[in-house]
């Protein structure tokens, strides 16, 4: 079965602040991926990372950068030096290998004040 | 148009109407599906179609019928829903459904419908 948690349902910043975004998710299998999706008030989901489960390296880019840990099953996102174009959902969601379906988590929504 | 597009963006719609949300993609892409996300609620994965076959149907109420004529364009006709039918409808796409690639899927905007 697969499942993942945002436990964070929503979190209120003031821009330049940093804000970290917690994923954790479950899973038998040992390949899988991880996403992250953004879902700004327009309403389109939009793509932001995939990791493989072999690729443990952390990543980033220009703000945003994520931090893959399978000894926690988690991966969380953070976007540094926070805007107000950041204000959005951010769906973390797994798929396993082989299998179209993306399990997403209930989302993390995200608000940054001027 | 690039990306996957849907219309109509916004619509209002009886209990006794017959109406139909429109996707299509612009990315090469085998598989198509529609979701539903309703306030409070993670994404519902609605439908799946891979080259035009339909793959899953996820114990869906008949009054959603999903139509894909080509893997190019994806149609969901509704017909006598409920107001809790009422939520954000997004299509989605990905290069294929199954094998040892990821599955990256693209999203539409979404379709928001109200059912009064």
């Amino acid at each position: 079965a697969q499942k993942v948690t945002q436990a964070q349902t929503e979190i209120s910043v003031v821009e330049k602040e940093d804000v970290t975004l917690d994923c954790v998710y479950e899973t038998r299998d040992t390949t899988y991926y991880l996403f992250w999706y953004k879902q700004p008030p327009s309403g389109e989901l939009v793509f932001l990372i995939r990791r493989n489960s072999f690729d443990e390296q952390n990543e980033i880019s220009g703000r945003y950068s994520w931090n893959f840990q399978k000894s926690t099953s988690s991966f969380n996102f953070t976007i540094t030096a926070s805007q107000v174009v950041d204000s959005a959902v951010y769906f973390c969601a797994l798929s396993e290998a082989g299998d179209y379906k993306l399990s997403f988590g209930a989302g993390t929504t995200v608000t940054v004040r001027a | 148009e690039t990306g996957v597009t849907q219309t109509p963006r916004h619509l209002v719609m009886g209990m006794t109407n017959k109406k139909s949300l429109k996707c299509e993609q612009h990315l090469g892409h085998n598989a198509m599906y529609w979701y539903k996300q309703s306030a409070k609620k993670p994404l519902e994965l609605m439908f799946v179609y891979s080259l035009e076959e339909r793959v899953e149907n996820n114990s869906v109420p008949s009054r959603f019928s999903p139509e894909c004529p080509n893997s190019s364009h994806l149609f969901l006709h509704l017909h006598t829903l409920q107001p809790e039918d009422s939520a954000l409808y997004l299509c989605a796409s990905s290069p294929d459904t199954g094998g040892d690639s990821y599955n990256e899927q693209f999203f539409g905007p979404g379709t928001r419908l109200t059912v009064l």
